[in-house]
Protein backbone atom coordinates (compact mmCIF):
# COMPACT_ATOMS: atom_id res chain seq x y z
CA UNK A 1 0.00 0.00 0.00
CA UNK A 2 0.96 3.35 0.19
CA UNK A 3 3.73 4.34 1.99
CA UNK A 4 4.49 8.44 3.56
CA UNK A 5 7.89 8.31 5.61
CA UNK A 6 8.10 11.01 8.17
CA UNK A 7 11.47 12.07 9.85
CA UNK A 8 12.52 12.43 12.51
CA UNK A 9 10.34 10.99 14.46
CA UNK A 10 10.81 12.68 18.18
CA UNK A 11 13.15 15.60 18.26
CA UNK A 12 14.25 17.37 21.57
CA UNK A 13 15.63 21.31 21.74
CA UNK A 14 15.94 24.31 23.47
CA UNK A 15 13.56 27.03 22.87
CA UNK A 16 14.90 29.56 20.24
CA UNK A 17 15.74 26.57 17.78
CA UNK A 18 14.22 26.34 14.99
CA UNK A 19 13.20 22.48 13.51
CA UNK A 20 12.41 20.78 10.17
CA UNK A 21 10.10 18.03 9.36
CA UNK A 22 10.14 16.11 6.45
CA UNK A 23 7.44 14.04 4.90
CA UNK A 24 8.03 11.68 2.16
CA UNK A 25 5.99 10.02 0.07
CA UNK A 26 7.63 6.71 -1.00
CA UNK A 27 6.10 4.79 -3.47
CA UNK A 28 3.15 7.40 -4.89
CA UNK A 29 3.35 11.03 -6.29
CA UNK A 30 1.54 13.56 -3.60
CA UNK A 31 -0.23 16.09 -5.11
CA UNK A 32 -1.53 17.08 -1.57
CA UNK A 33 -0.14 17.05 1.55
CA UNK A 34 -1.27 18.01 4.92
CA UNK A 35 0.35 19.00 8.21
CA UNK A 36 -2.01 17.98 11.31
CA UNK A 37 -0.90 19.07 15.37
CA UNK A 38 -2.27 16.96 17.52
CA UNK A 39 -2.21 17.20 21.73
CA UNK A 40 -2.53 14.72 23.90
CA UNK A 41 -5.70 12.34 23.79
CA UNK A 42 -7.15 15.16 21.44
CA UNK A 43 -7.66 14.48 17.55
CA UNK A 44 -5.90 15.85 15.02
CA UNK A 45 -5.83 19.26 13.73
CA UNK A 46 -5.56 20.46 10.44
CA UNK A 47 -2.70 23.10 10.29
CA UNK A 48 -2.14 23.43 6.85
CA UNK A 49 -2.57 22.09 3.11
CA UNK A 50 -0.07 22.36 0.00
CA UNK A 51 0.04 21.37 -2.83
CA UNK A 52 3.13 20.43 -5.40
CA UNK A 53 5.33 23.55 -6.38
CA UNK A 54 2.15 26.26 -4.98
CA UNK A 55 2.08 27.76 -1.11
CA UNK A 56 0.39 26.47 1.27
CA UNK A 57 -3.11 26.80 2.79
CA UNK A 58 -2.95 27.66 6.22
CA UNK A 59 -5.70 26.94 8.83
CA UNK A 60 -7.55 29.94 10.65
CA UNK A 61 -5.44 30.51 14.15
CA UNK A 62 -2.23 29.14 12.57
CA UNK A 63 0.75 31.49 12.06
CA UNK A 64 1.94 31.47 8.82
CA UNK A 65 5.42 32.82 9.35
CA UNK A 66 5.86 30.41 12.90
CA UNK A 67 5.19 26.82 10.58
CA UNK A 68 7.03 27.21 7.75
CA UNK A 69 5.74 24.77 4.95
CA UNK A 70 7.46 23.94 1.65
CA UNK A 71 6.02 21.58 -0.75
CA UNK A 72 8.39 21.85 -3.52
CA UNK A 73 8.46 18.03 -5.49
CA UNK A 74 5.38 15.77 -5.86
CA UNK A 75 7.21 13.33 -2.62
CA UNK A 76 8.68 15.50 -0.32
CA UNK A 77 7.33 18.61 2.21
CA UNK A 78 9.06 19.94 4.99
CA UNK A 79 7.11 21.90 8.25
CA UNK A 80 9.99 24.31 9.92
CA UNK A 81 8.92 25.07 13.20
CA UNK A 82 10.90 28.42 13.75
CA UNK A 83 11.90 29.89 16.44
CA UNK A 84 10.19 26.93 18.51
CA UNK A 85 8.84 27.77 22.32
CA UNK A 86 7.59 25.19 24.89
CA UNK A 87 4.03 25.48 23.83
CA UNK A 88 5.07 24.14 20.44
CA UNK A 89 5.89 20.90 22.13
CA UNK A 90 3.36 18.43 20.44
CA UNK A 91 2.52 15.51 18.12
CA UNK A 92 2.53 16.47 14.45
CA UNK A 93 2.21 14.18 11.89
CA UNK A 94 2.02 14.89 7.66
CA UNK A 95 -0.61 13.02 5.42
CA UNK A 96 -0.47 12.45 1.63
CA UNK A 97 -3.07 12.30 -0.97
CA UNK A 98 -2.10 11.04 -4.59
CA UNK A 99 -5.51 12.07 -6.64
CA UNK A 100 -8.47 13.84 -5.45
CA UNK A 101 -10.33 11.35 -5.15
CA UNK A 102 -8.15 8.98 -2.94
CA UNK A 103 -7.27 8.96 0.93
CA UNK A 104 -4.92 10.63 2.63
CA UNK A 105 -1.83 8.17 3.61
CA UNK A 106 -0.13 9.12 7.08
CA UNK A 107 3.16 9.31 8.50
CA UNK A 108 4.16 8.16 11.77
CA UNK A 109 4.42 11.56 13.70
CA UNK A 110 7.18 13.50 14.91
CA UNK A 111 7.03 14.48 18.38
CA UNK A 112 8.07 17.17 19.15
CA UNK A 113 9.64 18.98 22.63
CA UNK A 114 10.59 22.05 23.47
CA UNK A 115 12.48 22.47 26.74
CA UNK B 1 -19.56 22.79 7.55
CA UNK B 2 -18.63 19.14 7.41
CA UNK B 3 -18.33 17.55 10.66
CA UNK B 4 -18.30 14.20 12.13
CA UNK B 5 -19.18 13.34 15.94
CA UNK B 6 -18.07 10.08 17.21
CA UNK B 7 -18.64 8.37 20.46
CA UNK B 8 -16.84 9.04 23.42
CA UNK B 9 -14.45 6.96 25.07
CA UNK B 10 -12.55 5.44 26.44
CA UNK B 11 -14.40 2.16 25.59
CA UNK B 12 -13.02 -0.85 27.67
CA UNK B 13 -14.13 -4.29 26.69
CA UNK B 14 -12.45 -8.14 27.46
CA UNK B 15 -11.20 -10.00 24.65
CA UNK B 16 -13.67 -11.66 22.11
CA UNK B 17 -16.28 -8.97 22.97
CA UNK B 18 -18.46 -7.72 19.98
CA UNK B 19 -17.63 -3.77 19.86
CA UNK B 20 -19.61 -1.11 18.33
CA UNK B 21 -17.93 2.44 17.78
CA UNK B 22 -20.76 5.01 16.64
CA UNK B 23 -19.77 7.65 14.48
CA UNK B 24 -22.70 10.26 12.67
CA UNK B 25 -21.49 12.78 9.99
CA UNK B 26 -22.74 16.01 8.88
CA UNK B 27 -21.74 17.11 5.26
CA UNK B 28 -23.65 19.37 2.33
CA UNK B 29 -22.10 16.80 -0.23
CA UNK B 30 -21.50 13.28 -0.74
CA UNK B 31 -18.99 12.03 1.54
CA UNK B 32 -16.34 9.58 1.05
CA UNK B 33 -16.24 8.09 5.00
CA UNK B 34 -13.35 6.20 6.83
CA UNK B 35 -12.04 4.54 9.68
CA UNK B 36 -8.32 5.21 10.88
CA UNK B 37 -6.72 3.38 13.67
CA UNK B 38 -3.69 4.51 15.62
CA UNK B 39 -1.13 2.47 17.78
CA UNK B 40 0.93 4.39 20.22
CA UNK B 41 3.10 7.08 19.28
CA UNK B 42 2.22 6.50 15.68
CA UNK B 43 0.63 8.01 12.44
CA UNK B 44 -2.98 7.00 11.89
CA UNK B 45 -3.47 3.89 9.61
CA UNK B 46 -6.20 3.63 7.26
CA UNK B 47 -8.25 0.59 8.36
CA UNK B 48 -11.57 0.72 6.11
CA UNK B 49 -13.60 3.21 3.56
CA UNK B 50 -16.22 3.48 2.10
CA UNK B 51 -17.19 5.94 -1.03
CA UNK B 52 -21.19 6.13 -1.43
CA UNK B 53 -24.35 4.68 0.40
CA UNK B 54 -25.15 1.16 1.44
CA UNK B 55 -21.39 0.24 0.68
CA UNK B 56 -19.72 -1.49 3.49
CA UNK B 57 -16.12 -1.39 4.48
CA UNK B 58 -14.12 -4.38 6.13
CA UNK B 59 -10.53 -5.21 7.24
CA UNK B 60 -9.06 -7.54 9.75
CA UNK B 61 -12.61 -8.21 11.15
CA UNK B 62 -13.89 -4.79 11.73
CA UNK B 63 -16.50 -3.24 9.10
CA UNK B 64 -18.50 -0.29 8.70
CA UNK B 65 -21.71 0.40 6.45
CA UNK B 66 -22.19 3.80 4.76
CA UNK B 67 -26.22 4.93 6.09
CA UNK B 68 -27.34 7.82 4.05
CA UNK B 69 -30.59 8.18 5.99
CA UNK B 70 -29.00 7.73 9.81
CA UNK B 71 -25.94 9.66 8.04
CA UNK B 72 -23.96 6.89 9.80
CA UNK B 73 -20.61 4.93 9.75
CA UNK B 74 -20.78 2.92 13.10
CA UNK B 75 -17.34 0.47 13.10
CA UNK B 76 -17.84 -3.07 14.27
CA UNK B 77 -16.29 -5.95 15.04
CA UNK B 78 -17.39 -9.39 16.55
CA UNK B 79 -14.56 -10.99 18.42
CA UNK B 80 -12.10 -8.11 20.05
CA UNK B 81 -8.34 -9.27 20.48
CA UNK B 82 -5.72 -7.08 22.84
CA UNK B 83 -3.81 -6.45 19.95
CA UNK B 84 -6.85 -3.92 18.49
CA UNK B 85 -6.39 -1.64 21.59
CA UNK B 86 -5.58 1.62 19.69
CA UNK B 87 -7.41 4.91 19.23
CA UNK B 88 -9.91 5.12 16.66
CA UNK B 89 -10.77 8.29 14.20
CA UNK B 90 -14.10 8.69 12.06
CA UNK B 91 -13.42 10.94 9.16
CA UNK B 92 -15.22 12.30 6.11
CA UNK B 93 -14.22 13.43 3.21
CA UNK B 94 -15.84 15.40 0.69
CA UNK B 95 -15.07 16.22 -2.65
CA UNK B 96 -17.55 19.36 -3.02
CA UNK B 97 -14.88 21.02 -0.20
CA UNK B 98 -11.78 20.06 -1.33
CA UNK B 99 -11.74 16.78 -0.38
CA UNK B 100 -10.35 18.15 3.03
CA UNK B 101 -10.64 15.31 5.93
CA UNK B 102 -12.26 16.14 8.89
CA UNK B 103 -12.03 14.01 12.08
CA UNK B 104 -14.12 12.56 14.68
CA UNK B 105 -12.33 13.19 18.14
CA UNK B 106 -11.57 9.54 18.31
CA UNK B 107 -12.35 6.66 20.40
CA UNK B 108 -9.66 4.97 22.78
CA UNK B 109 -10.34 1.47 23.26
CA UNK B 110 -9.18 -0.79 25.46
CA UNK B 111 -9.14 -4.74 25.51
CA UNK B 112 -8.15 -6.51 28.17
CA UNK B 113 -6.92 -10.47 28.28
Amino acid sequence: GAVVSQHPSRVICKSGTSVKIECRSLDFQATTMFWYRQFPKQSLMLMATSNEGSKATYEQGVEKDKFLINHASLTLSTLTVTSAHPEDSSFYICSARGAFNQPQHFGDGTRLSIL
Amino acid sequence: GNSVTQMEGPVTLSEEAFLTINCTYTATGYPSLFWYVQYPGEGLQLLLKATKADDKGSNKGFEATYRKETTSFHLEKGSVQVSDSAVYFCALSDRYNNNDMRFGAGTRLTVKP
